[in-house]
């Protein structure tokens, strides 16, 4: 079945930086792709997703890139602020359903 | 603004009670999920439903059952709670040609 997991369980970056945040996935059939964000004690929310179509796509200082050829995506998140700190998941769809990575928690070190 | 509202935050129950967990949505989605989040292993899908009076089990229904009598409320019941069960209990909902889910906030559930 599908598998779908993340790099690192925690990231430190200082305020500023850019942010990469890594996420495999097993079933090379999967086209589509998506990222949340888990701000504490709140549900996930949706922050972008990508079509297998694409390699790369870009929102308010966020890019999603995928390497189909690996089977792996990544969330950058440019000049990270506090704001950002969070847990970021990835997700891929199973049917009408979506299989979620284990999370990381992105801390922001000032 | 569009809105998921789970009727409980924080919960605490003693093993071998019934619990219900509430949820609804303001969207007019007809599909609706119920996760459960614990440190380390994520998000984990316990039941879904596509349609009002339709359910699907997820990857960990035991222990589980809901009901989705109305479009807009999917509830899951814990017939008798245990301390396995004590967890984050997260709500969700989306159209049906979109993997966008829109959660609500969680309601931590603890069993004594």
């Amino acid at each position: 079945g599908e598998s779908v997991g993340l790099h690192l369980p925690t990231l430190s970056v200082q305020e500023g930086d850019n942010s990469i945040i890594n996420c495999a996935y097993s079933n090379s059939a999967s086209d589509y792709f998506i990222w949340y964000k888990q701000e504490s004690g709140k549900g996930p929310q949706f922050i972008i997703d990508i079509r297998s179509n694409m390699d790369k796509r870009q929102g308010q200082r966020v890019t999603v890139l995928l390497n189909k050829t690996v089977k792996h995506l990544s969330l950058q998140i440019a000049a990270t602020q506090p704001g950002d700190s969070a847990v970021y998941f990835c997700a891929v769809p199973r049917g009408n359903k979506l299989t979620f990575g284990t999370g990381t928690q992105l801390k922001v070190e000032l | 603004d569009v809105k998921v509202t789970q009727s409980s935050r924080y919960l605490v129950k003693r093993t071998g009670e019934k619990v219900f967990l509430e949820c609804v949505q303001d969207m007019d989605h007809e599909n609706m999920f119920w996760y459960r989040q614990d440190p380390g292993l994520g998000l984990r899908l316990i039941y879904f439903s596509y349609d009002v009076k339709m359910k699907e089990k997820g990857d960990i229904p035991e222990g589980y059952s809901v009901s989705r009598e109305k479009k807009e409320r999917f509830s899951l019941i814990l017939e008798s709670a245990s301390t396995n069960q004590t967890s984050m209990y997260l709500c969700a909902s989306t159209r049906v040609d979109t993997g966008e889910l829109f959660f609500g906030e969680g309601s931590r559930l603890t069993v004594l």
